[in-house]
């Protein structure tokens, strides 16, 4: 069965000060892995993946990620983090194995960025 | 405009009443799924489906029914719902089901009295 794990219920960064909102993840088979992002009283926004390559990803609003398999785990970073980076992050994981159909979530991080 | 859409956005009910949330897509793809969103618990996947006629359960199938009839519609259907029912739901959709990104609606709150 897959899982994946979001190891802090909420993260707090000065403005300006790098950020990283972490996850960690179980497969049985190669991971495909998903950082959302979600507005207050919005739906879930894409913000990255990894699929295959590059360990690096970068992705929207200046978001990066780093694929770590010995580590099992799809940290999500932002050099210098903005007020309005202040959202719910949530990290998803889908076993490339066959007969995986399902997305697993995360149970989210709330990430509070301060003036 | 690309977008899935939901309806209705917001819905208060009666302990058993059935009740149905429409799901559509105008980006013709094939995978198609519900959430429903609790604090503390995440996105659980509800129902998923890979293409017309063709539906699963996710994790939390119990009390949900879902149909697949047209490509682009997926609705849930609560035949009798129960207040621990009471959620935000989210329909989502995606060409395939492997690594590509899904797209969400905007919700729908639902309580159940």
């Amino acid at each position: 069965a897959q899982s994946v794990a979001q190891p802090e219920d909420q993260v707090k960064v000065a403005e300006g000060n790098p950020l990283t909102v972490k996850c960690t993840y179980s497969v049985s088979g190669n991971p495909y892995l998903f950082w959302y992002v979600q507005y207050p009283n919005r739906g879930l926004q894409f913000l990255l993946k990894y699929i295959t390559g590059d360990n690096l990803v970068k992705g929207s609003y200046g978001f990066e990620a780093e694929f770590n398999k010995s580590q099992t785990s799809f940290h999500l970073k932002k050099p210098s983090a903005l007020v309005s980076d202040s959202a719910l992050y949530f990290c998803a994981v889908r076993d490339s194995g066959a007969g995986s159909y399902q997305l697993t979530f995360g149970k989210g991080t709330k990430l509070s960025v301060i003036p | 405009e690309a977008q899935v859409t939901q309806n209705p956005r917001y819905l208060i009910t009666v302990t058993g009443k059935k009740l149905t949330v429409t799901c559509s897509q105008n980006m013709n793809h094939e995978y198609m799924s519900w959430y429903r969103q609790d604090p503390g618990l995440g996105l659980r996947q509800i129902y998923y489906s890979m293409n017309v006629e063709v539906t699963d359960k996710g994790d939390v199938p119990e009390g949900y029914k879902v149909s697949r009839k047209e490509k682009r519609n997926f609705p849930l259907i609560l035949e009798s719902p129960s207040p621990n029912q009471t959620s935000l739901y989210f329909c989502a959709s995606s060409f395939g089901w492997m690594g590509e990104t899904q797209y969400f609606g905007p919700g729908t709150r639902l309580l159940v009295l």
